[in-house]
């Protein structure tokens, strides 16, 4: 089946580390997108990526860095600059271009910095 | 820029009862709209969805219609049930860029 798989699905980690977590995608979709979700705040876009070896911050990158070497993954790595990493991390891809296309979210992680 | 506002929750419903969750939004150019739907622990899934002015939405019972002129995008349901309890998000697309509503969360008791 196609789709978009995220792991792990729980993720525990000491304050000063970094943690990368995980996004692959067989849909053969050429955007990729990572959104932070806080209670009562919605969505909101770290950093996205149109086409492999590219990619753009997106509203609140600061802390975070990304990869696009392959176009099935899309991996994030929250640094230790992060304040406040604590959150449920979704993944998405669609088409990409400017055009409308549909996104697709993965299951998610959430991540809780001890 | 791009924003959307949607009514704060929680909603608690009855079976059966009517639901309606506001939603307008803020944009320049002419966006996409959507609803997306997250049930429990689980990511989004897109629920409906309305690429023009006046285009209707629908799915699963949900209805939803893009009105430039008030800039809204309401979403509808005559007749809610229990499976429906999930957080409900109000999405534009705009220049490629998705924004999202805070969401709201509604629970429908048996």
């Amino acid at each position: 089946d196609g789709g978009i798989t995220q792991s792990p699905k729980y993720l525990f980690r000491k304050e000063g580390q970094n943690v990368t977590l995980s996004c692959e995608q067989n849909l053969n979709h050429d955007a990729m997108y990572w959104y932070r979700q806080d209670p009562g705040q919605g969505l909101r876009l770290i950093y996205y990526s149109q086409i492999v070896n590219d990619f753009q911050k997106g509203d609140i990158a600061e802390g975070y860095s990304v990869s696009r070497e392959k176009k099935e993954s899309f991996p994030l790595t929250v640094t230790s600059a992060q304040k406040n990493p604590t959150a449920f991390y979704l993944c998405a891809s669609d088409l990409g271009g400017r055009a409308y296309n549909e996104q697709f979210f993965g299951p998610g992680t959430r991540l809780t910095v001890l | 820029g791009n924003s959307v506002t949607q009514m704060e929750g929680p909603v608690t419903l009855s079976e059966e009862a009517f639901l309606t969750i506001n939603c307008t939004y803020t944009a320049t150019g002419y966006p996409s709209l959507f609803w997306y739907v997250q049930y429990p622990g689980e990511g989004l899934q897109l629920l409906l969805k309305a690429t023009k002015a006046d285009d209707k939405g629908s799915n699963k019972g949900f209805e939803a219609t893009y009105r430039k002129e008030t800039t809204s995008f309401h979403l509808e349901k005559g007749s809610v049930q229990v499976s429906d309890s999930a957080v409900y998000f109000c999405a534009l697309l705009n220049d490629y860029k998705l924004s999202f509503g805070a969401g709201t969360t509604v629970t429908v008791r048996a």
